[in-house]
């Protein structure tokens, strides 16, 4: 199976900072990483397919890259709505398989 | 608008059997795969199982083979998760989900439906 590892796993930020968390796979998984944010007693979100690719609705602050084994998601301007936890998600191959997620909150 | 909404969730006892429902509406049902995901309380999601369109192909975490069984109805728009011999330990909030049309990229999720496994 693809681990997918997280970094870091918490997160203390200010409203107007920007933010990376990174995503490595065990193995290359070409571009096939998406991103997802879940807040507090909700399902998650789709923010990021294919490493770059922005989830039509998803504001422009979040932004992907990366490919083969190592990934980031960045947002530009931290907004207040956007303190919640992220993952990282492998499509390549089955087993599917997430990270660990990382808890952005508010400093 | 997409909307997918679980159903049969509940409290299990160690042993017994649940089958969830995901009813799904706004898309056409049947030209989209579907997946179920858990997270047991405080953690990570889990990819559980997936199912081609029309049912030919399934998925499954090697951890819950066997024991778990996705299917869907077309006719109905519904997709399910059949849970035999349940553990303590298959305790979660599952989430049915559709997969984006590139693949296992899974563009909209219900609300979820909580399964309790305990004596």
């Amino acid at each position: 199976d693809i681990q997918m590892t997280q970094s870091p796993s918490s997160l203390s930020a200010s409203v107007g900072d920007r933010v990376t968390i990174t995503c490595r796979a065990s193995q290359t998984i070409s571009s096939n990483l998406n991103w997802y944010q879940q807040k507090p007693g909700k399902a998650p979100k789709l923010l990021i397919y294919i490493a770059s690719y922005l989830q039509s609705g998803v504001p422009s602050r979040f932004s992907g890259s990366g490919s083969g084994t190592d990934f980031t998601l960045t947002i530009s301007s931290l907004q207040p709505e956007d303190f919640a936890t992220y993952y990282c998600q492998q499509s390549y191959t089955t087993p599917i398989t997430f990270g660990r997620g990382t808890r952005l909150e508010i400093k | 608008e997409v909307q997918l909404v679980e159903s049969g969730g509940g409290l299990v006892q160690p042993g017994g059997s649940l089958r969830l429902t995901c009813a799904a509406s706004g898309f056409s049902f049947s030209t989209y795969s579907m997946t179920w995901v858990r997270q047991a309380a405080g953690r990570g999601l889990e990819w559980v199982a997936n199912i081609k369109q029309d049912g030919s192909e399934t998925f499954y975490v090697d951890s819950l083979k066997g024991r778990f069984t996705i299917s869907r109805d077309n006719a109905k728009n519904s997709l399910y998760l059949q849970m035999y011999s349940l553990r303590v330990e298959d305790t979660a909030i599952y989430y049915c989900a559709r997969n984006f049309y590139l693949g296992m990229v899974f563009d909209h999720w219900g609300q979820g439906a909580l399964v309790t496994v305990s004596s």
